[in-house]
This record gives C-alpha cells, structure tokens and sequence, in this order.
C-alpha cells in the first residue's frame, strides 16, 4: 500500500515558466512533509519542508503547498530552470515518531532551454 | 565538512553470495537510515540505527541486516542474495535534534545481482 504517491513520473516544462509537482498521501497521521531533489549519480537533497499547521511554505523559487483536506501537497518552481531538471521525491513522516520517512516514487523534471 | 560517504560505489555478485555495504555519516550525526532504491521505485526504509541500536526496519526480510559501530558507522549486510536485490542502496544520517525527518544522503552503493 502506497501511503505518498506521486502520479506523474514526469515533467517537462519551459525554461522561465512555472514547474508544479503533486503529491497524495493516505496516512492522515502525516504531519510533516519534505520534498528532495535527486541528481543522477548523487544522493537525495532536501529541498523544502512543510508542516501541517501551515498550509504554505516559501524558500526562494520553491514554494510547497499543503491542502490537508485533500491530502495533497504541491511543489512550485518559479521560474524554472535548467539546473532543477532532476527526479523530485516527496516525502512524509509523523513527528515524535521514528524518523522513518515514507517516500514517493519520485517525478523527472526536465527544464527545457 | 564531509557528508555522508559510501563504499564501495558499485557492487557486483551474483545470486546466494552475501553483500556488505558501508556507510560513515556526518561528523556529530548518531542516525543512521539505509534505503533501497529499486529501478521503478521510490526509496524503501530498511533500517534506523542509533546510537548503536536498530531502532526500527522496514518491510524487508531478515536477510537483510546491519549495524553501527561506536563510532556511529553503518554496515549493511544483504545474505543469500536474489536477483531482486539489485538496487540502489543509499545511505542518510541525522543528528540527536533533528526530529522532523531531514535527512541527509550519500551518494548510494549500486549493488547488482547476476
């Protein structure tokens, strides 16, 4: 049972335009969210967080939206470029739990020039 | 600083051998998390050691398993290897404050099964 699903497994978008990558979840226990970027040949990064008292966090061109209604989460780029062409995992963990993070499958995105 | 480092990079043996993977986490770090990445899939939780204890592991059989030293390094022991267990084996480590799951990876070990 896939608890964090990413549906895309890819994207592809335009050098300067928005990149948005979705994220369901199913455990309602989830209550902090992650999103990693992940080069070829290298090991995952974290990127940005969201916890779910919030319902928008902001770092710079990265923007993570949570709708805990829907169990949905929603990473932004803006604008995008080449250098965030990567896989993009989203993550989820219960804090006070064991740290142990469920992943999904990841999306590709590519950034065209 | 030096991240988290990995050994070896790549892993070749075939099926029924055993594999050892290595991991050194960041200076100060006591968690260690291993993760398997198979082709098509997400990363799978394997195991969390801290502190020199197996806190918790996933849904994996017993032939996989591990330790960590006292110097907070990881060994990751695969047995009785199968053709499925070729994958991508990463490496993350955590330190004792950091409780909301940010962990920080190596590179991974590439294991393949013939």
């Amino acid at each position: 049972d896939q608890q964090v699903k990413q549906n895309s497994p890819s994207l592809s978008v335009q050098e300067g335009r928005i990149s948005i990558l979705n994220c369901d979840y199913t455990n309602s226990m989830f209550d902090y969210f992650l999103w990693y970027k992940k080069y070829p040949a290298e090991g995952p990064t974290f990127l940005i967080s969201i916890s779910s008292i919030k319902d928008k966090n902001e770092d710079g061109r990265f923007t993570v939206f949570l709708n805990k209604s829907a169990k949905h989460l929603s990473l932004h780029i803006v604008p995008s470029q080449p250098g965030d062409s990567a896989v993009y995992f989203c993550a989820a963990n219960t804090q006070g739990g064991s740290e142990k993070l469920v992943f999904g499958k990841g999306t590709k995105l590519t950034v065209n020039p | 600083e030096a991240g988290v480092t990995q050994s070896p990079t790549h892993l070749i043996k075939t099926r029924g051998q055993q594999a050892t993977l290595r991991c050194s986490p960041i200076s100060g770090h006591t968690s260690v998390y291993w993760y398997q990445q198979a082709l098509g899939l997400g990363l799978q939780f394997l195991l969390w050691y801290d502190e020199g204890e197996e806190r918790n592991r996933g849904n994996f059989p017993p032939r996989f398993s591990g330790r960590q030293f006292p110097n907070y390094s990881s060994e990751l022991n695969v047995n009785a290897l199968e053709l499925e267990d070729s994958a991508l084996y990463l490496c993350a480590s955590t330190g004792r404050w950091q409780g909301t799951g940010e962990l920080f990876f190596g590179e991974g070990s590439r294991l393949t099964v013939l």
